[in-house]
């Protein structure tokens, strides 16, 4: 089975660029999570969906940064205009109806912002 | 709030030795889920193994166990039999309760596995 699948895998951009991260989640699974990675502030949720709903924005920076799950296996996160200081990587990850417990993680998108 | 704490930065283990690795919670939730993830140099997050606050036994995985001890608020991670492969970071998380599946994460143990 595939795992969640993200793209691109590495992202270089000028600041003041609109980068748009992607995510397609296990099949079957309802939940939806994005996560950043920074050396300084570790892992930290910035934004989670279930049934496409989102639920849980708190994480989310500021206005610049948008997210959206317009159907069941695919979801954007989008940085408008990015700053140096978005530099991090950027999990996805999906937990499933029958298998709550556990979140799965895809393999990261790369972003460095200049 | 919730709050992970892993206190060890980094830890050096001669390969095939068992090795333990830290992880202390705070929550007021009733009822919460303790993960463990394997983060190596390619940098995927790999799930290892979950405990439940209410599950009378400690959870094993192969050659990975949770060491969970609820009074005293840890959930220490062992994984016996070490291997070069098992050289990464590792990452204790918490999901709460009350509806709320966010995982929080603690600062990370970097394992390096001596030959």
């Amino acid at each position: 089975d595939a795992g969640v699948i993200q793209s691109p895998r590495h992202e270089v951009t000028e600041m003041g660029q609109e980068v748009t991260l992607r995510c397609k989640p296990i099949s079957g699974h309802n939940s939806l999570f994005w996560y950043r990675q920074t050396m300084m502030r570790g892992l930290e949720l910035l934004i989670y969906f279930n049934n496409n709903v989102p639920i849980d924005d708190s994480g989310m920076p500021e206005d610049r940064f948008s997210a959206k799950m317009p159907n069941a296996s695919f979801s954007t996160l989008k940085i408008q205009p990015s700053e140096p200081r978005d530099s991090a990587v950027y999990f996805c990850a999906s937990s499933g109806v029958f298998d709550q417990e556990t979140q799965y993680f895809g393999p990261g998108t790369r972003l460095l912002v200049l | 709030a919730q709050k992970i704490t892993q206190t060890q930065p980094g830890m050096f283990v001669q390969e095939k030795e068992a090795v333990t690795l830290d992880c202390t919670y705070d929550t007021s939730d009733p009822s919460y889920g303790l993960f463990w993830y394997k983060q190596p140099s390619s940098g995927e997050m790999i799930f290892l193994i979950y405990q439940g606050s209410y599950d009378q036994q400690n959870a094993t995985e192969g050659r990975y166990s949770l060491n969970f001890q609820k009074a005293r608020k840890s959930a220490n991670l062992v994984i016996s039999a070490s291997q070069l492969g098992d050289s990464a970071m590792y990452f204790c998380a918490m999901r709460g309760s009350g509806g709320n599946e966010k995982l929080t994460f603690g600062t990370g143990t970097r394992l390096t596995i001596i030959p």
